[in-house]
């Protein structure tokens, strides 16, 4: 059973545009939203987190909306740059320190 | 502050063997936790030790094992090896787990022939 559902699999988006990734997750245990960056050959590294109390949050280029009673939360990525080429993963824990991780969007930022 | 070390960074080995692979957390983290990852089933939690004990296992086989030493650094054993373990096996550490931001390694490559 797929507990968080991550879309879409690849984005393509032009440098300076908004990057939109979407997650859905089934089990309202869940309390804490984490997403994360990995680039080839590197282990996923931790870009901004939520928790369900909070509808939105912002750290410089990257926003996540967290929408509870739909049980959906999202990542977009403002002025997308070449850089930002990478896979970005979203994930839900539980209490306790187990991660259900999303199937991973996989984004390209054309220069 | 030092990463997550994972050592070695790559493997082969053959069906039927067994194998050890390390992680040193983050200085003063005592959560360690093991994840594989693999095109087909994406990234799967295997377990999470705190504090030397084993406090959480994800849906793995009984090969899969591991362990945690007093200095939290972390050992995970694999063994009868099949061809389906053939993955990037990572360690994340936190602080304490539960609360805290998990931070991986760059993971073990694990090829098995």
């Amino acid at each position: 059973q797929q507990q968080v559902k991550q879309s879409p699999q690849s984005l393509i988006v032009q440098k300076g545009g908004i990057s939109i990734i979407n997650c859905a997750y089934e089990n309202t245990a869940f309390d804490y939203f984490p997403w994360y960056q990995q680039f080839p050959g590197k282990g996923p590294a931790l870009l901004i987190a939520i928790r369900p109390d909070v509808s939105e949050k912002k750290e410089g280029r990257f926003t996540i909306s967290f929408n509870k009673s739909a049980k959906q939360f999202s990542l977009h990525i403002m002025d997308s740059q070449p850089g930002d080429s990478a896979t970005y993963f979203c994930a839900a824990r539980k209490p306790g320190n187990m991660l259900t991780f999303g199937g991973g969007t996989r984004l390209m930022v054309k220069p | 502050k030092a990463g997550v070390t994972q050592t070695p960074r790559y493997l082969i080995k053959t069906r039927g063997q067994q194998v050890t692979l390390s992680c040193s957390p983050i200085s003063g983290h005592r959560s360690v936790s093991w994840y594989q990852q693999t095109p087909g089933q994406g990234l799967q939690f295997l377990f999470e030790y705190f504090s030397e004990t084993q406090r959480n296992k994800g849906n793995f086989p009984g090969r899969f094992s591991g362990r945690q030493f007093s200095n939290s650094r972390s050992e995970m054993n694999v063994s009868t090896l099949e061809l389906g373990d053939s993955a990037l096996y990572l360690c994340a550490s936190s602080l304490e787990g539960g609360n805290s931001p998990l931070h991986f390694g760059n993971g073990t490559r694990l090829t098995v022939t």
